[in-house]
């Protein structure tokens, strides 16, 4: 019964190639995020999507396109892989919803297991 | 199958007391452990850490203490603030592994 998953675990690749990264929630939650680890203390936010609709979109190269077929999944495609995109990627998700005049969201986040992408 | 699990979704706290955030794990080969506080439309941010060679790891008013035998870790802050009201995400790894396992995080609330 996995709650996020992420498609592939791992991926190694050569520079300049193009990949994609597969998440999905089978939770029936509105929001998906992915994230950026660069080391184990540090995790950014890169974007996040609501109801298939762009909501976050940090400082990221436009190398990194995020794609939301439907709300159950968030892809994400990368252009042109650089070294410097080594790294681990987690996908999460949480639910929103709307308390009174504005959404707040929960901000508990189910997060996959993590795509560890090298890139030599 | 969750290897870390926060089974308090929220935790509400008067202010100036203790926050106690409980975090539980399943494989015994995790030796590091992590907490990361989350604020809305954020990420989450690393907060600290313990090694497994430790049971205790304190910075300022923040301490995490680690039960390796009951497979078991807390995040003390002590004196809660209201800054503190967050999202804390307990996350673990494996040797120099990065990949790191979260846990679905407590929402806490600190009570003026």
């Amino acid at each position: 019964d996995t709650a996020v998953s992420q498609t592939p675990k791992y991926l190694v690749t050569q520079m300049g190639n193009d990949k994609s990264i597969k998440c999905e929630q089978n939770l029936g939650h509105d929001t998906m995020y992915w994230y950026k680890q660069d080391s184990k203390k540090f995790l950014k936010i890169m974007f996040s999507y609501n109801n298939k609709e762009l909501i976050i979109n940090e400082t990221v190269p436009n190398r990194f396109s995020p794609k939301s077929p439907d709300k159950a999944h968030l892809n994400l495609h990368i252009n042109s892989l650089e070294l410097g995109d080594s790294a681990v990627y987690f996908c999460a998700s949480s639910q929103d919803w709307a308390l009174g005049l504005g959404k707040v969201s929960t901000d508990t986040q189910y997060f996959g297991p993590g795509t560890r992408l090298t890139v030599l | 199958d969750q290897q870390v699990k926060q089974n308090s979704p929220s935790l509400s706290v008067q202010e100036g007391r203790i926050s106690i955030l409980n975090c539980d794990y399943t494989n015994s080969m995790f030796d590091y452990f992590l907490w990361y506080k989350k604020y809305p439309a954020e990420g989450p941010t690393f907060l600290i850490s313990i090694s497994s060679i430790k049971d205790k790891n304190e910075d300022g008013r923040f301490t995490v203490f680690l039960n390796k035998s009951a497979k078991h870790l807390s995040l003390h802050i002590v004196p809660s603030q209201p800054g503190d009201s967050a999202v804390y995400f307990c996350a673990a790894s494996v040797g120099r592994d990065d990949k790191i396992i979260f846990g679905k995080g407590t929402r806490l609330h600190i009570l003026p």
